[in-house]
């Protein structure tokens, strides 16, 4: 079965610092990988997706297949940020979530 | 708003209840999927159906989980005799059948099973 795994709960940064979301994946074939946000007492949302290799909210990520990682990244982060993330791989039909990493930027 | 929307949006219950969840997907979207998610865990895969046919359930499904979608549209998901392990939020999504099917997601059901 394929699996994605986001190895931190949670991440604290100060505001200002780069983040990095840790996300490794666990496919055969050509892996089709996602973000999803969720801010407090929101629903779900995509963040970006590696097909579209698009910036949102200043956040990357970049597909690493000898790595099999698909890290997020910002360089400076906002206490706006502060959400809880999914790492998501398609398989077949459906979506595969990692355990989420709660992001955490003090002031 | 034409997002996906879900009822209830709590329901709370007693050991060996039956409930059923309603989920109304955006009106364009032909895929509908089932997930559910517990406290510090991410979302997981229940079933999904594309137009009325149930294409896939997990294993996590058990027989007293039942969902349809009778009509193409919305969908329900029924949860009989219900254990305190059912405990959790269950999510609602939806996408189009073309090559990008990124679903979108709704707010939720939270379930409490005492």
């Amino acid at each position: 079965a394929q699996r994605v795994t986001q190895p931190e709960k949670l991440l604290s940064v100060f505001k200002g610092a780069p983040v990095e979301l840790k996300c490794n994946y666990s496919y055969s074939g050509s892996p089709e990988l996602f973000w999803y946000v969720q801010y407090s007492r929101q629903r779900l949302q995509l963040l970006l997706r590696h097909i579209s290799r698009e910036s949102i909210k200043g956040f990357t990520a970049d597909l690493n297949k000898g790595e099999t990682s698909f890290h997020l990244k910002k360089p400076f982060a906002q206490e706006e940020d502060s959400a809880m993330y999914y790492c998501a791989g398609r398989e077949g039909g459906k979506l595969i979530f990692g355990q989420g990493t709660e992001l955490s930027v003090k002031p | 708003d034409t997002g996906v929307s879900q009822d209830p949006r709590h329901k709370i219950t007693k050991r060996g209840q039956n409930v059923t969840f309603r989920c109304d997907p955006i009106s364009e979207h032909n895929r509908l999927y089932w997930y559910r998610q517990t406290l510090g865990q991410g979302p997981e895969f229940l079933t999904y159906f594309q137009n009325e046919a149930q294409l896939e359930k997990s294993r996590l499904l058990s027989d007293r989980f039942s969902a349809e979608r009778p009509k193409g549209s919305f969908s329900t998901l029924e949860i009989q005799r219900t254990e305190q392990g059912d405990s959790a939020m269950y999510l609602c999504a939806s996408s189009h059948r073309d090559w990008t099917l990124v679903p979108y997601f709704g707010p939720g059901t939270r379930l409490l099973v005492l």
